[in-house]
């Protein structure tokens, strides 16, 4: 069964800093990946997933994530990040195939970003 | 663009009060869910639905039940509201395959006292 880990329940970045949010996940097979994030009182949104092809996947803000096979991971990044990042952000793994029930999300990591 | 709709956003009911939660999706999605989102424990899934007339159980579906209906509505209700789920619930709906996005409403937070 699949499963995702994010170590970091609480990380906090000055504005322009640069940030990385862990995820790591386990899965026998390759797995479809995804980023989400939750503004305060709002639902998730989707960052960016992976799938297959090119390990380094672009989403929407200037996010980034790398897809390590070899460390079962699948790590956010930001170069420069600004006030209206801070939010709850969700890894999340998928089983290849239709089932319905096949998404998992890690227990989310809160960013605080300081002025 | 409503995309998923929650209503109500906000509820507050008695022990032992029960309720219904609508969700609706407009974009003609298969697949749609509910989750509940507790502090330090993430989104875990209550009940699914893969089509109009079906659902399942997810990872916590006791206190629950549901139902779809109609394709674009899928219902949460909870017949005896316990204090153990005051949460936050989320829907989303889904087309298909894994690798489509899955869409989330806006949330409804429900206190139970």
């Amino acid at each position: 069964a699949q499963s995702v880990t994010q170590p970091d329940i609480h990380i906090t970045v000055s504005e322009g800093a640069s940030l990385e949010l862990r995820c790591n996940y386990s899965y026998g097979a390759t797995p479809y990946l995804f980023w989400y994030v939750q503004s305060p009182g709002q639902g998730l949104q989707l960052l960016l997933k992976y799938f297959s092809g090119d390990t380094l996947v672009q989403g929407i803000k200037g996010f980034e994530a790398e897809f390590k096979r070899s460390q079962s991971s699948f790590n956010l990044r930001k170069p420069s990040v600004h006030w209206s990042d801070a939010a709850e952000y969700f890894c999340a793994v998928g089983a290849q195939g239709t089932g319905a029930n096949n998404l998992f999300f890690g227990t989310g990591t809160r960013l605080t970003v300081i002025p | 663009n409503a995309g998923v709709t929650q209503t109500p956003k906000f509820r507050v009911l008695k022990t032992g009060q029960s309720m219904t939660l609508l969700c609706a999706q407009d974009m003609n999605h298969e697949y749609m869910y509910w989750y509940r989102q507790d502090p330090g424990m993430g989104l875990r899934l209550i009940h699914y639905s893969v089509g109009e007339g079906t659902t399942a159980k997810g990872e916590v579906p006791d206190g629950y039940n549901v139902s779809r209906l109609k394709k674009q509505n899928f219902l949460l209700g909870l017949e005896s509201a316990a204090p153990s789920q005051t949460s936050v619930y989320f829907c989303a709906s889904r087309q298909g395959a894994t690798g489509n996005t899955i869409y989330f409403g806006e949330g409804s937070w429900l206190t139970v006292v």
